[in-house]
Parts: C-alpha cells; structure tokens; sequence
C-alpha cells in the first residue's frame, strides 16, 4: 500500500528565507506526485506535481520540488518565503496502477512566517 | 467560471439526525471524490465515483452514503450511524480524458460540527 511522511508538523521561517518542507512516500513503483497548499478554512490548491521526466519541478507561487527516486523523497522548496505562503502543505502519492487515480495524502506540514 | 461548489459552507447535525452535504462541479470531469479531514490526520478518503451511477467506498466510508445520478453531482449524506461525523468535509474533481488525468481540483469543503 502507498503511503506518505511529512515528518514536520509545523515549521516557522521568517519572511525572505529559504524554505524546505519533507515529504518521503512508501510506493513500489514511481509514483505520482504532488504538492497542495490549504489556507485555513479552504480547499486545496494544486501547487506543482511530477509525473515523469525532468526531476526538478516547477510550480505556482515560486515553488519547486525535486524527486529523489533514491530517497523516496519529494521536496517542496522555495528560496524565499513571503508571509502570503502561511498555510498548511500536503503532500501525496497517486497511484499508476488502475483508473481511479487515488491519491493518498501526507499528514501536513503547518508553515509559519515571522515578519 | 469553472469549478467545484460545496455548500452549505458550514453545517450542524443534532443526534440522530442524517444531513447532506451538496457537491456540484462545471468542469466537466467524470470522476468525484469525497474526503474527510481530522487536524493532524491529513485527508481521508470517503467514496469515490469514476462515472455516472456507480461509485466506490474509500476508506472510512462506514457511516457515510453517496449518489452519482448526474455527472456534475456527487452528494454525501452523513447518517446517524456515523458517531464522530465532526470534520471538514472536501470534494474533488478528477478529468479522466486529458495528459493531466491525474490531477484532482477541490471544492472550498463543508465544516460539519454535531450539536
């Protein structure tokens, strides 16, 4: 079964610094990947995803992620936060196999930006 | 513009009671998702519907039904049975026909709280 680790639950940065969130997912196979942003009280918004190719990803917002076969790791990076990128991170797998495309997610990883 | 509705935005259920929560969506997608989400638990999966007139439990779905009756609409009804039905409720959408089939867009979720 897939399943995904964010091992940080929250994270303060001040604004202007870089920032790296964790993600480690559990798949036999290459997944697929993604990174979802929810402001409090909101859905998720999609911010960058990797299918295939080219490892280093590129998203909304400034974001990137690199996928580390070797590490099983999908890291969300920006190099320098705005207060605006409060929020809550979820990362999650998505399945190749069969046609229902479930996705399961990470536990969230709560950022906090100082002034 | 397109999108994914959730109402109402948020919900109260009394002891015994069954309640529904409204998912409709103008893109067009062919699958729909439902989800639960816990803080610190990340976002579960409730029932799922890849086409009309059919749909798949989740995860948790004791507790829970669902009707896919129209394309654009996917329902979820909390019953009685459902003893800790206290969450944020989020719907998805899914386009099965496109390179981005994988990708799945949320609704803005429903909070439900027991009186």
């Amino acid at each position: 079964a897939q399943s995904v680790t964010q091992p940080d639950i929250h994270i303060t940065v001040s604004e202007g610094a870089s920032l790296e969130l964790r993600c480690n997912y559990s798949y036999g196979a290459t997944p697929y990947l993604f990174w979802y942003v929810q402001s409090p009280g909101q859905g998720l918004q999609l911010l960058l995803k990797y299918f295939s190719g080219d490892t280093l990803v590129q998203g909304i917002k400034g974001f990137e992620a690199e996928f580390k076969r070797s590490q099983s790791s999908f890291n969300l990076r920006k190099p320098s936060v705005h207060w605006s990128d409060a929020a809550e991170y979820f990362c999650a797998v998505g399945s190749r196999t069969g046609t229902a495309s479930k996705l399961t997610f990470g536990t969230g990883t709560r950022l906090q930006v100082t002034l | 513009d397109g999108g994914i509705t959730q109402s109402p935005k948020y919900l109260f259920r009394k002891e015994g009671q069954n309640v529904t929560l409204s998912c409709e969506q103008n893109l067009n997608h062919d699958a729909m998702y439902w989800y639960r989400q816990d803080p610190g638990q990340g976002l579960r999966l409730i029932y799922y519907s890849q086409i009309v007139n059919d749909f798949q439990k989740g995860d948790i779905a004791e507790g829970y039904s669902v009707s896919r009756e129209k394309k654009e609409s996917f329902p979820l009804t909390v019953t009685s049975a459902q003893k800790n039905p206290t969450a944020f409720y989020l719907c998805a959408s899914r386009d099965t026909g496109t390179l981005a089939k994988n990708i799945q867009y949320f609704g803005a979720g429903t909070r439900l709280s027991v009186l």
